[in-house]
């Protein structure tokens, strides 16, 4: 089993609707995650960091974190043409990054 | 304020060559930390530097690899002799304390022919 999953997708979602990407980990000491979003050819641009249970909120973005079901997801409200990249949840232990995979994202016109 | 940046882009050398990769972390961010991704893969953490000392080196692959960080500014990733498999991108980030947030520089495209 990776540390952590995501499903690669692609995950097609209309223009104005909601995007949820998850991500699963399987250590259960893990403390904090961060949602990175790739371009193509790009490097990976931090996006939102939570560091406890429950949701946290940055304008259209939502992370949420259920250390019980161990998991973590990402909502984007009002989805745009522009959001469409690769999502990355990222295990954070302190001095390292695990990453998933990526989800890749399609926000279609 | 300057994000982090690598030096060169790409970079393209035959089996057996040293290659040599530059970060610059952002400016007095304490933490840098040197990334691989292979085709197909995830990011894999390589090393974290505090300063100019390697906190944890887990990550690097063999002995080829040698990461540097003198005087605790910018940092260099050194691969002598240079093999197939170690073509990937190869990122450098940086945060201002351990275990906080990470941010990412464009990275370097290397690929060993």
């Amino acid at each position: 089993q990776k540390e952590v999953e995501q499903n690669s997708g692609p995950l097609s979602v209309p223009e104005g609707a909601i995007a949820s990407l998850n991500c699963t980990y399987s250590d259960r000491g893990s403390q904090s995650f961060f949602w990175y979003r790739q371009y193509s050819g790009k490097s990976p641009e931090l996006i939102m960091s939570i560091y406890s249970n429950g949701d946290k909120e940055d304008g259209r973005f939502t992370a949420q974190l259920n250390k019980a079901s161990q998991y973590v997801s990402l909502l984007i409200r009002d989805s745009q043409p522009s959001d469409s990249a690769t999502y990355l949840c990222a295990r954070n232990a302190g001095n390292m990054l695990t990453f998933g995979g990526g989800t890749r994202l399609m926000v279609k016109p | 304020e300057a994000g982090v940046t690598q030096f060169p882009s790409h970079s393209v050398i035959e089996k057996g060559q040293t290659v040599t990769l530059r970060c610059d972390p952002i400016s007095g961010h304490d933490n840098l930390y040197w990334y691989r991704r292979v085709m197909g893969k995830e990011i894999k953490f390589l090393l974290h530097f505090v300063k100019e000392s390697k906190q944890d080196e887990s990550g690097m692959p063999n002995n080829r690899f040698l990461a540097e960080r003198t005087g605790g500014t910018y940092s260099t990733l050194k691969v002598q002799p240079a093999e197939l498999e170690d073509s990937g991108v190869y990122f450098c980030a940086s945060s201002l304390v351990s275990g906080g947030e990470q941010y990412f520089g464009p990275g370097t495209r290397l690929t060993v022919t």
